[in-house]
């Protein structure tokens, strides 16, 4: 049973367009929230985060928004480079908890030149 | 180093062989978590060790798993007569207090192949 979840495997975009990457969530006891991006062979980077307390959390290309009432959250990437193509997982910790990651299976951002 | 580094990157093993990966987390980092991440799924925890505390060994999938940690310093993860759904990558992670609210940073990850 899956609490967080990524249902688009996969995404393709053209470069300088704008990649809106979605990530819905069960557990209205997530507090916490966490973009890793992961390219092949190596470990998850992370991204950007946002506590439940925001709507809204910007850093230069990326902008992650959460909605609490439908649990659902999606990372903005704007505008898209290359080299942004990877595989972005969506993660959830829980309020209270020692902060293990719940992750999504991820979605392949393939970034078209 | 700067970062977590985990040790083998690779690791081809037989069905039934134990194996022992090893993980250095970030220096300073009083938390440290596993991961697992089956081909094309997302990442399953399964160990978190926080200071001198009990770990939270609750991810683990069998007894066939176990990990010890020597203080705040190594982390060594043993999988005891392997089987070939263990094959998996295996991803260390480590964070300054181990806090809900704090960011996690991973290593490389070993890739395990169990014939």
């Amino acid at each position: 049973d899956q609490q967080v979840k990524q249902n688009s495997p996969s995404l393709s975009v053209q470069e300088g367009r704008i990649s809106i990457l979605n990530c819905d969530y069960t557990n209205s006891m997530f507090d916490y929230f966490l973009w890793y991006k992961k390219y092949p062979a190596e470990g998850p980077t992370f991204l950007i985060s946002i506590s439940s307390i925001k709507d809204k959390n910007e850093d230069g290309r990326f902008t992650v928004f959460l909605n609490k009432s439908a649990k659902h959250l999606s990372l903005h990437i704007v505008p898209s480079q290359p080299g942004d193509s990877a595989v972005y997982f969506c993660a959830a910790s829980e309020e209270g908890s020692q902060g293990n990651l719940i992750f999504g299976k991820g979605t392949k951002l393939s970034v078209k030149p | 180093g700067a970062g977590v580094s985990q040790s083998p990157s690779n690791k081809v093993t037989e069905k039934g062989k134990d194996v022992e990966l090893r993980c250095d987390p970030i220096s300073g980092h009083t938390a440290l978590y596993w991961y697992r991440q089956r081909l094309g799924q997302g990442l399953e925890f399964l160990i978190y060790f926080q200071g001198n505390s009990a770990p939270d060994k609750s991810g683990l999938p069998s007894d066939r798993f176990s990990a010890e940690r020597t203080g705040e310093s190594v982390s060594t993860l043993t999988i005891q007569r392997t089987q070939q759904e263990d094959s998996a990558v295996y991803l260390c992670a480590s964070s300054p207090s181990g806090r809900s609210l704090e960011t996690q940073y991973f290593g490389p990850g070993t890739r395990l192949l169990v014939l």
